[in-house]
Order: structure tokens, then sequence, then C-alpha cells
């Protein structure tokens, strides 16, 4: 299996732009999670989803963030409108159930400016 | 509430030092303990789990209910070792990670 793929692997874009960060899980994973990293804040879980429901949404941050699940192949976080404070690197995961390993994709690197 | 502390943002040890990666937790319950490994703009890997009790790249770590810890130990620090290191728990039923800030390891030459 190729893992957990992630795309864009960078973005930049101007403050007020929509971003549309894009996630295809590892096959038969049942589980995805999306994490945003920061120097700041270090790894922050936003949203997972288990059997593409989302299942726990508390870590977004705010109204401009929404995530959705459509399938159990793909997974689109989007952030409109962006913000340069959402510059950060947006980790994708998934795993096969609550008690298995968390697979990481590569991240997408964001940079609002 | 469960909460996951790496006291240490950045260790630096010499090459052939021992290596020690602290991490506490809390938590009521049995919880999972996890390290995680991230390279140079790489992505996350495990690095281990406590359940396999298995040391991998020479790590090994030890939960210690009592303590409420899970630090991560090498006796032998190599070049290629220097990276974030990240504890993250996984507790009962629930399916997300709930990691620590991280601690960058650098083993100097």
């Amino acid at each position: 299996d190729a893992g957990v793929i992630q795309s864009p692997r960078h973005e930049v874009t101007e403050m007020g732009q929509e971003v549309t960060l894009r996630c295809k899980p590892i096959s038969g994973h049942d589980y995805l999670f999306w994490y945003r990293q920061t120097m700041m804040r270090g790894l922050e879980l936003l949203i997972y989803f288990n059997n593409n429901v989302p299942i726990d949404d508390s870590g977004m941050p705010e109204d401009r963030f929404s995530a959705k699940m459509p399938n159990a192949s793909f997974s689109t976080l989007k952030i409109q409108p962006s913000e340069p404070r959402d510059s950060a690197v947006y980790f994708c995961a998934s795993s096969r159930s609550s008690g298995n390993t968390i697979y990481f994709g590569e991240g997408s690197w964001l940079t609002v400016v | 509430a469960q909460r996951v502390t790496q006291p240490e943002k950045l260790l630096s040890v010499f090459k052939g030092a021992p290596v020690e990666l602290k991490c506490n937790y809390s938590y009521s319950g049995s919880p999972e303990l996890f390290w995680y490994v991230q390279y140079s703009r790489q992505r996350l890997q495990l690095l281990l789990r406590h359940i396999s009790r298995e040391s991998i790249k020479g790590f090994t770590a030890d939960l210690n209910k009592g303590e409420t810890s899970f630090h991560l130990k090498k006796p032998f620090a190599q070049e290629e070792d220097s990276a974030m290191y990240y504890c993250a728990l996984r507790g009962g039923s629930q399916g997300n990670l709930i990691f620590g800030k991280g601690t960058k390891l650098s083993v100097k030459p």
C-alpha cells in the first residue's frame, strides 16, 4: 500500500482565499484523522472520522474550518477564508480500528500570506 | 482530563551517550502509550507502543503506571537518532491519539 496520501504537499495562498487539503487513507482503514502541527502548539487533533462519520470535531478552530469524508477513500479539510495564522503543516492519518497503529501522511505545508 | 507532558523541548547529547526522553501522562483508565518519531520535514512514524514491549532502533520504553510515565530510552545515541520525538496516548475506546508537544533530540558527533 502507498500509505496515507495527501495533496497538495505545499501550498502558498493569499489571505482570504479558500484552501482545500485532500487525503486518501490507507485502504481498509476505518478511522481518519486530521492534525495540525505548528511550532507554538505542537500537534493538535482537529477532527476525526469513523466509518466516514465525524466523531469528534472539538479541535476545529472555528467556523472557517470544515472537513468532509464523502466516502471511505477520500477526505477534505477546507479553510475559508484563510488567514496567516492558519499557516501550519496539516497531517492526515488513518488506522484500521481504535486499537491499532495510526499511520500518518507526509503532510500538507500551508503558508498563508 | 487526558494529557501528555513532555517536559523537555530540546535534548542535546553526544554520540554514544545514553538518552532518556521523558513522557508523563494523565488518564484515569488504562491507556495505550506510543512514541512517534519525525525526522526532518518527514511524516510521523510509529517508533514503538507499550503493548508490543519491543525494542526498535535500540529504543525501549516501559510503562510505569505508578509514576504515570512512559520514558523513551536508548543506551548509546547515534547521530541518525536526531529528530523530533512525540509521546502519545490513546484512551479506552477512543480512536484518536493525544500528543505531547514533542522533544527535539540532537545528537552531536
